[in-house]
């Protein structure tokens, strides 16, 4: 069963950083796509990082270009990312998520996010 | 980036009904690349639908996505008690964006 837990969030001041894990289990890891994604409570969803299997190829939204590093360590099927510079809001759940891949009817589809952790609640407050 | 849309904002509706939700982009996505995600209160997304009208593993067959160029559809055949949930579609072709969400209420 794949199985995705994030760890790391918690309460940090404004300007300040966190870096958060996620560990992959039940899949080989280093063969994923993966990304993170953040939802304020009771708002929508939105993506902000992705990183491709080998972790050579990575993207940020605009709201976290120059402030987020989005990593990986294959021989520990983790995902990292480190946030600086926090800002207030920036808080949120946030959710590590693997893409999928499929064949259907001969055509290859992916980008979807087919499993998702449980999230980590990151809060940036004085 | 891809603006989607979806409609309507929340609806209340018993259980055996139809339900009918609509994203519409903002410019035209490949079906390939559009998928439909189930939200319930205190839990992560759940993926239902991926490549417009694929339903994902252990998806009941009472959920179908269709659709093509900017509009795209989710329905539901017969509404079950436990679809209550906030539903968001989800573009992923080049650049990924969501929609805001639609509330589904049972009554």
């Amino acid at each position: 069963e794949v199985e995705l837990v994030e760890s790391g969030g918690g309460l940090v001041q404004p300007g300040r950083s966190l870096r958060l894990s996620c560990a992959g289990s039940g899949f080989t890891f280093s063969s994923y796509e993966m990304n993170w994604v953040r939802q304020v409570s009771g708002k929508g969803l939105e993506w902000i990082s992705f990183i491709n299997h080998k972790g050579n190829s990575i993207y940020y939204a605009d709201s976290v270009k120059g402030r987020f590093t989005i990593s990986r360590d294959n021989a520990k099927n983790s995902l990292y990312l480190q946030m600086n510079s926090l800002r207030a809001e920036d808080t949120a759940i946030y959710y590590c998520v693997r893409e999928g891949v499929s064949m259907v009817r001969g055509v290859m589809i992916n980008g979807y996010f087919d499993h998702w952790g449980q999230g980590t609640l990151v809060t940036v407050s004085s | 980036e891809i603006v989607l849309t979806q409609s309507p904002g929340t609806l209340s509706l018993s259980p055996g009904e139809r339900v009918t939700l609509s994203c519409r982009a903002s410019q035209s996505v490949s079906s390939t690349f559009l998928a439909w995600y189930q939200q319930k209160p205190g839990q992560a997304p759940r993926l239902l639908i991926y490549g417009a009208s694929n339903r994902a593993t252990g998806i009941p067959d009472r959920f179908s996505g269709s659709g093509s160029g900017t509009d795209f559809t989710l329905t539901i055949s017969r509404l079950e008690p436990e679809d209550c949930a906030v539903y968001y579609c989800h573009q992923y072709g080049g650049s990924t964006s969501f929609g805001q969400g639609t509330k589904l209420e049972i009554k």
